[in-house]
């Protein structure tokens, strides 16, 4: 009965690898997210889908690329790693994009990039 | 775009007596408000949130209070016990995203 699941739970990896996050919803939510919690705890979006069109998508490299394949599924790819993306990652939901809306957490995936 | 800033960044206070975390933003059209509870080595939960249209929310020992003219909103948790610690993150929502501010770290001490 997971409401938002991550896989994998932690990730090691090597700098230059690239490397997938998934991300799942059950909850019948419009909207989902991603974001980067780095090691002083700051949350910080990343990206959003609305129904899987793109519709935010903050300053982050073009080596991270979100893919939506349905409205239940939103995967983070990212290419050449480098160690600042060390970090905490977590997907979110919501049952649409305006406000007044709960973003429910995944609990997280930890990449160690060495 | 919405700066938040939150204050403290940590916090320590007796079990039983009140901790007060403070948040400001800068976006007037920012109209919701949510505070998040996260527990070490666990995922933020929404723990209580306000709309702009309210000045004062309590759920027992948690309530919130936002002053949209001065642009800023306070998470007041009364009674704290052990249980309380963790970090506490104050959000503003206006258009599309929420913003985060940096995070509390609240411990309680027995």
């Amino acid at each position: 009965d997971t409401a938002v699941s991550q896989t994998p739970k932690y990730l090691v990896t090597q700098m230059g690898n690239d490397k997938s996050i998934k991300c799942e919803q059950n909850l019948g939510h419009d909207t989902m997210y991603w974001y980067k919690q780095d090691s002083k705890k700051f949350l910080k979006i990343m990206f959003s889908y609305n129904n899987k069109e793109l519709i935010i998508n903050e300053t982050v490299p073009n080596r991270f690329s979100p893919k939506s394949p349905d409205k239940a599924h939103l995967n983070l790819h990212i290419n050449s790693l480098e160690l600042g993306d060390s970090a905490v990652y977590f997907c979110a939901s919501s049952p649409r994009t305006l406000s007044y809306n709960e973003q429910f957490f995944g609990p997280g995936t930890r990449l160690t990039v060495l | 775009g919405e700066n938040v800033e939150q204050h403290p960044s940590t916090l320590s206070v007796q079990e039983g007596d009140s901790a007060v975390i403070k948040c400001t933003y800068s976006d007037s059209a920012s109209n919701y408000f949510p505070w998040y509870k996260q527990e070490l080595g666990k995922r933020p939960q929404l723990i209580i949130d306000i709309r702009s249209n309210v000045g004062e929310k309590k759920d027992q020992r948690i309530a919130v209070t936002l002053n949209k003219t001065a642009k800023h909103f306070s998470l007041h948790i009364t009674e704290t016990q052990p249980e309380d610690s963790a970090v506490y993150f104050c959000a503003a929502s206006g258009s599309y995203q929420l913003t985060f501010g940096k995070g509390t770290k609240l411990s309680v001490i027995p």
